[in-house]
């Protein structure tokens, strides 16, 4: 069974559009991260969600928002996608509260490309 | 330090030779330090989590020690091996995650 799985894997999309990426564990842990990976292949953390409440939000963008259904599930929208906006997005899950004592485990990534 | 460095930034050995690299972060408000290994085309791994100054954590051949106080840590492979070719990343956790550039480790055989 996949601890932390990501929809879709590959994400091509041109400049304008809206996507999502979803992401779900079944772990049962309690929190939930959104990391993005730059060009300069830096993990840098966008949004962590704790008992579907936001507990991080990172200097991003506001078209991008998460959205958490339930605690299994914190889902990633990006609206008027931008060239820039191209990477790899991972999404992670962890016991506890965010950027504490647990290790993270994460999803397999999403390489968004935008043309 | 304002942000998690590491170092060096790649590293190349031989297998069977004994390694180590650096991770050094903030030296105040600190919580924990993490430590992930990155395979090429996989998702980070965790290794470690250290919580304690003076804390050494250790997995199979690899182990790990903390100072808080001086705001470094270091990590150690003994007799390494191909499949240990990876990028290894710390993490600094204060409420958010500040990971490190990492350290891409190759072994040759």
């Amino acid at each position: 069974d996949t601890a932390v799985s990501q929809t879709p894997k590959y994400l091509v999309t041109q400049m304008g559009n809206d996507k999502s990426i979803k992401c779900e564990q079944n772990l049962g842990h309690d929190t939930m991260y959104w990391y993005k990976q730059d060009s300069k292949k830096f993990l840098k953390i966008m949004f962590s969600y704790n008992n579907k409440e936001l507990i991080i939000n990172e200097t991003v963008p506001n078209r991008f928002s998460p959205k958490s259904p339930d605690k299994a599930h914190l889902n990633l929208h990006i609206n008027s996608l931008e060239l820039g906006d191209s990477a790899v997005y991972f999404c992670a899950s962890s016991q506890g509260v965010t950027g504490g004592s647990y290790e993270q485990y994460f999803g397999p990534g999403t390489r968004l490309t935008v043309t | 330090i304002l942000n998690v460095e590491q170092s060096p930034q790649s590293l190349h050995v031989q297998e069977g030779d004994s390694t180590n690299f650096t991770c050094s972060f903030p030296s105040s408000n600190f919580y924990a330090l993490h430590w992930y290994r990155w395979e090429t085309a996989k998702s980070p791994e965790a290794l470690f989590v250290m919580t304690l100054n003076g804390d050494e954590k250790k997995k199979g051949r690899i182990s790990a020690t903390l100072n808080t106080k001086e705001g470094y840590s270091y990590l150690y492979i003994k007799g390494s091996q191909p499949e240990d070719s990876a990028t290894y990343l710390c993490a600094f956790a204060n409420n958010d995650m500040r990971f490190g550039a990492g350290t891409r480790l190759t072994v040759k055989p």
